[in-house]
């Protein structure tokens, strides 16, 4: 069976400075897809990036971007310039075959003003 | 606008009164699942639906009964509601082909069982 783990409960960053949250995950399969959530205070759950196994190319969005590595079964989220805003639980997930999604425990985002 | 819709957004009951969780998405997605989130666990799949009228069981389903009469529709019914079942739920949508790699989540449901 699928499995994530997110090694960090809690991480905290200085606004403007660069934090990495680590990922891991184990797996047999060869196709599937990988999701950074975000659920900030209101609860919702907010899809931040996603990565696409078979794609080597790591996913980017704005100050969000991934290191993906697939042979390391390793899937590290980083922010850049971090904003008061991305004050947040952040949740490593798996989509596997059959669409279920495999979550980790989450990593509490704190940002130091 | 493209949502799933969750309702009520909070609810207290007693334990043994019979409720239903309702969720509705507007994008004529296939699948649909029910999540519950419970502090340092993460999330984890109560039920899931590939179509109308075919469910099963995700990882947690004890206590929990769901239905698919219709593709926009995927209740979540806790027939006799217990303590343990305190939680927040989330029901999710994704579609099949286009954009297969992408859940949209309802806001989630708040729910206390005394």
């Amino acid at each position: 069976a699928q499995t994530v783990t997110q090694s960090q409960p809690e991480m905290s960053v200085q606004e403007a400075e660069t934090v990495t949250l680590s990922c891991t995950y184990d797996t047999s399969e060869s196709d599937y897809y990988l999701f950074w959530y975000k659920q900030p205070p209101s609860r919702q759950m907010i899809l931040v990036i996603r990565q696409e196994a078979y794609k080597q190319q790591n996913a980017t969005e704005n100050r969000f971007s991934v290191n993906f590595q697939k042979a390391a079964k390793s899937f590290s989220l980083k922010i850049s310039d971090s904003q008061l805003g991305d004050a947040a639980m952040y949740f490593c997930a798996y989509l596997d075959s059959n669409y279920q999604l495999i979550w980790g425990a989450g990593t509490k985002l704190i940002i130091k003003p | 606008e493209a949502q799933v819709t969750q309702n009520p957004r909070y609810l207290i009951t007693v334990t043994g009164k019979k409720l239903t969780v309702t969720c509705s998405q507007n994008m004529n997605h296939e699948y649909m699942s029910w999540y519950r989130q419970d502090p340092g666990l993460g999330l984890r799949q109560i039920y899931y639906s590939m179509n109308v009228e075919v469910t099963d069981k995700g990882d947690v389903p004890e206590g929990y009964k769901v239905s698919r009469k219709e593709k926009r529709n995927f209740p979540l019914i806790l027939e006799s509601p217990s303590p343990n079942q305190t939680s927040l739920y989330f029901c999710a949508s994704i579609p099949w082909g286009q954009n297969t790699d992408t859940q949209y989540f309802g806001p989630g449901t708040r729910l206390t069982v005394l």
